[in-house]
C-alpha cells in the first residue's frame, strides 16, 4: 500500500449509528481519493480531496456521506445514519497507491 | 466520457498453464494511464503496473507481461506458468489527467481469476 494507512480496517455498526472511516495519505502527499466498492464489485470513485479542499465529489451520494481533509490530520469520510447497503470497502489512495480499506458492516 | 471493460467475469485454469486477462478502454482523451491491480481473497489492491497512453512498449516483470495495443484499445495481461498463488480479482482501470496533474481512476468490473493445483 505504499504507506497509505487507513483505520479502522473492520467497522461493524448497526444502521442509523455513524460510520467515520480514516486515511493517512503517502508521506509528503496532500490530496487523497476515497473510493468504494461494493460486495462482488469493481470500485468506483467517491471523492478527490486536498488539504482543506473538496476537488470532486461527483461520486458521492448526495446525502448521508461527506468527506473532509483537514489541515492537520487524516482525512475522514463520514456516513451518517448508515443502512445495510453501505456495507462495503472504502478505500483510499494516494495517486495510484490504495490502502488497505476499511470494511463497513452494517447490522 | 471513459470506461473500462473487462468482458472475462470468470476464468479457472490448471497450475502452469498461461493466462491472459483482456481489458478494453474507452477515452477521447489523447494523454491517459493504464493500470492493473490484483485484489487476493484478503481483500487489498496491489499495484501492478502503470503505462502511459504515449510508451506502447509491451513490458515484461518475471512471469507477468502486458501488451498495450492503442488501435485496439487493449490493455491485456498475461500470466505464464501460473501459480495457485496467482489466484485472485485482477482490475484494469483507467485514468486521465487532470486538476494538478492527479486524476481519479477509473475501474473495470474485474476478473476473477481461479488457478487450480
Amino acid at each position: 500500500n505504499a504507506g497509505v494507512m487507513q483505520n479502522p480496517r473492520h467497522l461493524v455498526r448497526r444502521r442509523g449509528q455513524e460510520a467515520r472511516l480514516r486515511c493517512s495519505p503517502m508521506k509528503g502527499h496532500s490530496h487523497v481519493y476515497w473510493y468504494r466498492q461494493l460486495p462482488e464489485e469493481g470500485l468506483k470513485f467517491m471523492v478527490y480531496l486536498q488539504k482543506e479542499n473538496i476537488i470532486d465529489e461527483s461520486g458521492m451520494p448526495k446525502e448521508r456521506f461527506s468527506a473532509e481533509f483537514p489541515k492537520e490530520g487524516p482525512s475522514i469520510l463520514r456516513i451518517q445514519q448508515v443502512v445495510r447497503g453501505d456495507s462495503a470497502a472504502y478505500f483510499c489512495a494516494s495517486q495510484q497507491y490504495f490502502g488497505p480499506g476499511t470494511r463497513l458492516t452494517v447490522l | 466520457a471513459q470506461k473500462v471493460t473487462q468482458a472475462q467475469t470468470e476464468i479457472s485454469v490448471v497450475e502452469k498453464e498461461d493466462v491472459t486477462l483482456d481489458c478494453v478502454y474507452e477515452t477521447r482523451d489523447t494523454t491517459y494511464y493504464l493500470f492493473w491491480y490484483k485484489q487476493p481473497p484478503s481483500g487489498e489492491l496491489v499495484f501492478l503496473i502503470r503505462r502511459n497512453s504515449f510508451d506502447e512498449q509491451n513490458e515484461i516483470s518475471g512471469r507477468y507481461s502486458w501488451n498495450f495495443q492503442k488501435s485496439t484499445s487493449s490493455f491485456n495481461f498475461t500470466i505464464t506458468a501460473s501459480q495457485v498463488v496467482d489466484s485472485a480479482v485482477y482490475f484494469c482501470a483507467l485514468s486521465v489527467p487532470g486538476y494538478s496533474s492527479a486524476s481519479k481512476i477509473i475501474f473495470g468490473s474485474g476478473t476473477r481469476l481461479s488457478i487450480r493445483p
